[in-house]
């Protein structure tokens, strides 16, 4: 596709499931991005990616979030034993570097609720 | 990043100009000023951004005070689907690898018909 696409768009789960929430860039695109947002607040960094390794990963909060992106394109964000205050929406950004001047694209999100 | 400051909400009638201001005032000289916009139910989509010359696309129109300090959105004419979520973002080393955006609560647009 033209864009970046994430999957699924919404995901409920029970607390302390596991979840995988997946991310498909622009194809050439080296820089990955996710965030998540959670109601009326702006969008929260959580990981970068630069080809298949993690840059930066600063931003998740805490050990039950991890990511990967094994071949340089796809990535999966994984969130181990939920809770109800990981409800959020979570967005999937790429670019074609990750320089400052770079212009992100984002997806549509995939809205988890954790019930 | 360094901060901004944006007001919370704004409206504009529609077809008027809209200018969205943007207060930066613990800006680096590295840090280049990015705006984004979010529509409702969407994911955040580039405007525009610059360094420290006036710029132009087919979206807006960026103002950048000559200090830095500062910097103000230009939509030339709002349409009703301008109506979003503008965020002003600086955008520099973030010391921990990257140069990620990191987005503040931003200005929430209307555009009355």
């Amino acid at each position: 596709g033209a864009g970046v696409s994430q999957t699924p768009s919404n995901k409920v789960t029970e607390k302390g499931k596991y979840v995988e929430l997946r991310c498909d860039p622009i194809s050439g695109h080296t820089a990955l991005y996710w965030y998540r947002q959670s109601l009326g607040q702006g969008p929260e960094f959580l990981i970068y990616f630069q080809g298949t390794g993690a840059a930066d990963d600063s931003g998740l909060p805490n050990d039950r979030f991890f990511a990967v992106r094994p071949e340089g394109s796809v990535s999966t964000l994984k969130i181990q034993r939920t809770e109800r205050g990981d409800s959020a929406v979570y967005l999937c950004a790429s670019s074609l570097s990750g320089l400052n001047t770079g212009e992100l694209f984002f997806g549509e999100g995939s809205r988890l609720t954790v019930l | 990043d360094a901060k901004t400051t944006q007001p919370n909400s704004m409206e504009s009638n529609e077809e008027e100009p809209v200018h969205l201001p943007c207060n930066h005032s613990t800006i680096s000289g590295t840090d280049y000023i990015h705006w984004y916009r979010q529509l409702p139910s969407q994911g955040p989509e580039y405007v525009i951004h610059g360094l420290t010359s006036n710029v132009n696309n087919r979206m807006a129109s960026l103002a950048i005070a000559e200090d830095r300090k500062s910097s103000t959105l230009i939509l030339h004419r709002a349409t009703l689907r301008d109506a979003a979520v503008y965020y002003c973002i600086l955008r520099g080393y973030s010391g921990a690898g990257s140069y990620q955006l990191t987005f503040g609560k931003g200005t929430k647009l209307s555009v009355i018909p």
